[in-house]
């Protein structure tokens, strides 16, 4: 089936410091992916929608200069977090829309806390 | 009032019981509806996936899906202490590049042997 590798899956960083979490779709072409922020205990919150060589769309209230978003191939995109503070400490989590499949394969999240 | 509403749980049950889960939804134009698994600190596996009402099993689960009630419902039969985990219902009115999905808030399940 449909995989999505997410790295790293545990990320410590210092505040002030950018972070960059990758996802990268093995065996299919990721025409989208889908950026998600989870709270504890909590459900999916969409941050941004990206296709591949497009500018990506950000949902309402999530700063598109913080949350930097790439997706410069068909099986590759990044999130990189600028300038994290202790409020971006979350657990991040890609998904990649293929067209062989239906299609929304989650990738297994990262971890990021900032210290 | 939220697009998809979902009984966050937790629900205990015994080792062989069967878990019954739902969501509501108030968009009519919701058509394709999935079911996702979600363990801690891990990301969403997909579980089933059916379009348009009806039922559809796989296995030890079971998807249904009433449009007229809006209302969807996942079964899982002979339930496993492995089956503890979140249950997410999400939903979208089309399959296409760049439609995202819509969630529940998820319903925890414990399954205790």
């Amino acid at each position: 089936g449909a995989v999505v590798s997410q790295h790293p899956s545990r990320v410590i960083c210092k505040s002030g410091t950018s972070v960059k979490i990758e996802c990268r779709s093995l065996d299919f072409q990721a025409t989208t992916m889908f950026w998600y922020r989870q709270f504890p205990k909590q459900s999916l919150m969409l941050m941004a929608t990206s296709n591949e060589g497009s500018k990506a769309t950000y949902e309402q209230g999530v700063e598109k200069d913080k949350f930097l978003i790439n997706h410069a191939s068909l099986t590759l995109s990044t999130l990189t977090v600028t300038s994290a503070h202790p409020e971006d400490s979350s657990f991040y989590i890609c998904s990649a829309y293929g067209t062989e499949s239906y299609g929304y394969t989650f990738g297994s999240g990262t971890r990021l806390t900032v210290v | 009032q939220k697009e998809v509403e979902q009984d966050p749980g937790p629900l205990s049950v015994p080792e062989g019981a069967i878990v019954s889960l739902n969501c509501t939804y108030s968009n009519s134009a919701f058509q394709y509806f999935m079911w996702y698994r979600q363990y801690s600190r891990k990301g969403p596996e997909l579980l089933m996936y059916t379009y348009s009402s009806g039922n559809k099993e796989d296995g030890r689960f079971t998807a249904q899906v009433d449009k007229s009630s809006k209302y969807i419902s996942l079964f899982i039969r002979d339930s496993q202490p492995s089956d503890s985990a979140t249950y997410l219902c999400a939903m979208s009115p089309i399959k296409a590049a760049g439609n995202k999905l819509t969630f529940g808030g998820g319903t925890r399940v414990l399954v205790k042997p």
